[in-house]
């Protein structure tokens, strides 16, 4: 058990280019969410996942954005025509079918829009 | 959703216990009170949660009060590895998940050697 990895930690983008990060949960964990965080403010749910499923998604998911986890397994998280606004930290947790109560929280992939 | 409300910022001496209040007092009878903790350039890490009794793990200790509209988590020896930003959330019991829980904005631990 590796915990929650996010690839990339840092990205830095010019303003208009599209940016996709990956997610990878702990294994067997069937759910998984996005959440972004600006400075100063705790995370912000953006959208949720049961295994395959994109079950709910927050108004803050522009059409801009969208996420994907294929197999169940990993997901992604792509935004497309990238604006200032979109800076932040975009953060990816995971919890089991067994015990939902805790979720477990990658590092996190810090988004830089120039 | 329900809300809590923390203290922007506290501080607490090395060694010494803290006390770290929240308030809820829209809590539902079925929301589980929840406490994780944010490390600079970290995720956030589960710290402890409760229903309507006090809970102890290794972390920390939890008292809730009787009308479940506050809450405190207790660290009992600060260490420098405490400070951090505490969040309080709300989550809904049952299968209930994280996509409706609030972070807030949390309160900012300094712990002064």
């Amino acid at each position: 058990d590796t915990g929650v990895s996010q690839d990339p930690r840092h990205k830095i983008t010019k303003r208009g280019q599209n940016v996709t990060f990956r997610c990878d949960p702990i294994s067997e964990h069937n759910r998984l969410y996005w959440y972004r965080q600006t400075l100063g403010q705790g995370p912000e749910f953006l959208t949720y996942f049961q295994n395959e499923a994109q079950l709910e998604k927050s108004r803050l998911l522009s059409d801009r954005f969208s996420a994907e986890r294929p197999k169940g397994s990993f997901s992604t998280l792509e935004i497309q025509r990238t604006e200032q606004g979109d800076s932040a930290m975009y953060l990816c947790a995971s919890s089991s079918p067994v015990r939902h109560t805790e979720a477990f929280f990658g590092q996190g992939t810090r988004l830089t829009v120039v | 959703d329900a809300k809590t409300t923390q203290p922007n910022s506290m501080e607490s001496n090395e060694e010494e216990p803290v006390h770290l209040p929240c308030n809820h007092s829209t809590i539902s009878g079925t929301d589980y009170i929840h406490w994780y903790r944010q490390l600079p350039s970290q995720g956030p890490e589960y710290v402890i949660h409760g229903l309507t009794s006090n809970v102890n793990n290794r972390m920390a200790s939890l008292a809730i009060a009787e009308d479940r509209k506050s809450s405190t988590l207790i660290l009992h020896r600060a260490t420098l590895r405490d400070a951090a930003v505490y969040y309080c959330i709300l989550r809904a019991s049952g299968s209930g998940g994280y996509q409706k829980v609030t972070f807030g904005t949390g309160t900012k631990l300094q712990v002064i050697p």
